[in-house]
Order: C-alpha cells, then sequence, then structure tokens
C-alpha cells in the first residue's frame, strides 16, 4: 500500500516548456488534490477532483489544467511555465465515504524550478 | 466562509519546554479540525483531528489539541519537545457539511534550542 505516489520529485524547465505532474492514489479515495506551497504561504488549492470525471478551480487555477484519468490518478499540467509557477507541489487525496472525515493524505511532493 | 490563522510563523522553544501553537478557526458550521505536521523535504502528514467527539484530542508522537468552541481555537501542545519535533506545522479546517475541501493556514514553523 503505497498511499500517494507523485513523479517527478523534482524537475527543472525553462520558460515556456510544458510538463504533467504525476499523482495515483491506492487507497480507493474519490477526491484529489493539487496544491502548491510556497515559503510564508501555506498551501494553496490548485484543482480538485471530487470523484472521476470531474474537476474543479481552486484558489490559484490559473496557468494550469487537470485530468482526472480514472479514480487512482489525477495529472496537473503546465502549459506554457512561468517563474511564478516555481513551487513545492503536492497531491493529495481524501474519501468521502459515511462516518470518515475528510482528511486529506499527502504524496512526498515534486520541486519544480521554472528558469 | 471558513478560515484559519495560525499566530506565529516561527516558533522557538528549548529541548524539554513546553510547545504550543496557535489556531483560530472561522466556520459557520461545526467543522472537522485538523493537525498536520511536514518535515523538512517531505509531503503532510496527519498529527490529529476533531471530528466532534472529545474536544481534547490526542496525536501522533505526544502532541494533543483541546478544541475551545468559544474561543473559536484549536490550539496544539506538547508537555515536553524534543529535537524531532522541529517541523512545520499546519493546522486545517473542513466543513463537513459543505464540500471536500479542507482550507490550512499558513504554517508555524517549530524551531527547537538545544
Amino acid at each position: 500500500n503505497a498511499g500517494v505516489t507523485q513523479t517527478p520529485k523534482f524537475q527543472v524547465l525553462k520558460t515556456g516548456q510544458s510538463m504533467t505532474l504525476q499523482c495515483a492514489q491506492d487507497m480507493n479515495h474519490n477526491s484529489m488534490y493539487w496544491y502548491r506551497q510556497d515559503p510564508g504561504m501555506g498551501l494553496r488549492l490548485i484543482y480538485y477532483s471530487a470523484s472521476e470525471g470531474t474537476t474543479d478551480k481552486g484558489e490559484v487555477p490559473n496557468g494550469y489544467n487537470v485530468s482526472r484519468l480514472n479514480k487512482r490518478e489525477f495529472s496537473l499540467r503546465l502549459e506554457s511555465a512561468a517563474p511564478s509557477q516555481t513551487s513545492v507541489y503536492f497531491c493529495a487525496s481524501s474519501s468521502h465515504r459515511a462516518l470518515e472525515t475528510y482528511e486529506q493524505y499527502f504524496g512526498p511532493g515534486t520541486r519544480l524550478t521554472v528558469t | 466562509a471558513q478560515s484559519v490563522t495560525q499566530l506565529g510563523s516561527h516558533v522557538s522553544v528549548s529541548e524539554g519546554a513546553l510547545v504550543l501553537l496557535r489556531c483560530n478557526y472561522s466556520s459557520s458550521v461545526p467543522p472537522y479540525l485538523f493537525w498536520y505536521v511536514q518535515y523538512p523535504n517531505q509531503g503532510l502528514q496527519l498529527l490529529l483531528k476533531y471530528t466532534s467527539a472529545a474536544t481534547l484530542v490526542k496525536g501522533i508522537n505526544g502532541f494533543e489539541a483541546e478544541f475551545k468552541k468559544s474561543e473559536t481555537s484549536f490550539h496544539l501542545t506538547k508537555p515536553s519537545a524534543h529535537m524531532r519535533d522541529a517541523a512545520e506545522y499546519f493546522c486545517a479546517v473542513s466543513d463537513k457539511n459543505r464540500d471536500d475541501k479542507i482550507i490550512f493556514g499558513k504554517g508555524t514553523r517549530l524551531h527547537i534550542l538545544p
């Protein structure tokens, strides 16, 4: 049981390049999330998916797209990377079955630098 | 709308001293409340959660937190700090009646002085 996995762990991009961050969970969770973490800003929600086939914008969606490929996988795409997207990206998942409490389980993160 | 305020972006305590990290929340409905810990270069890990059962919640690594509705607070404490407690701590709130998002505070970095 690996929990939430993310690839890659590190990435350096040049401005204008594109890339996709991958996330997978093996806990049969319905909901998945993408956050970015910047110093002094805490975690800010980029996009989330309450169930397979649905996605919704979070607090900071501009410059990003997401795909909920199936129940396990939720990817984040940067179409044209900008230096402002230099950050640490975390994927998380949670269950919303009856009597559960919405706690989120986090992956190890992807450290992205855009030059 | 929900929100979380963590007082103090950095807190320093001596090894063996009491740890107190402050969190105040705002929610229009009874909330779920969480404390997460993030060790350097790692993801977030759940320390403890309040789900409307006991108001004093015990978590991992000797931490506990008390839900005080009258003060809208959920402060995190540990009687005796260890060097291994040095990390960043996040308080978070979830509106269990509305949706499945969690709102995180900006975090408090705990420094342990030898």
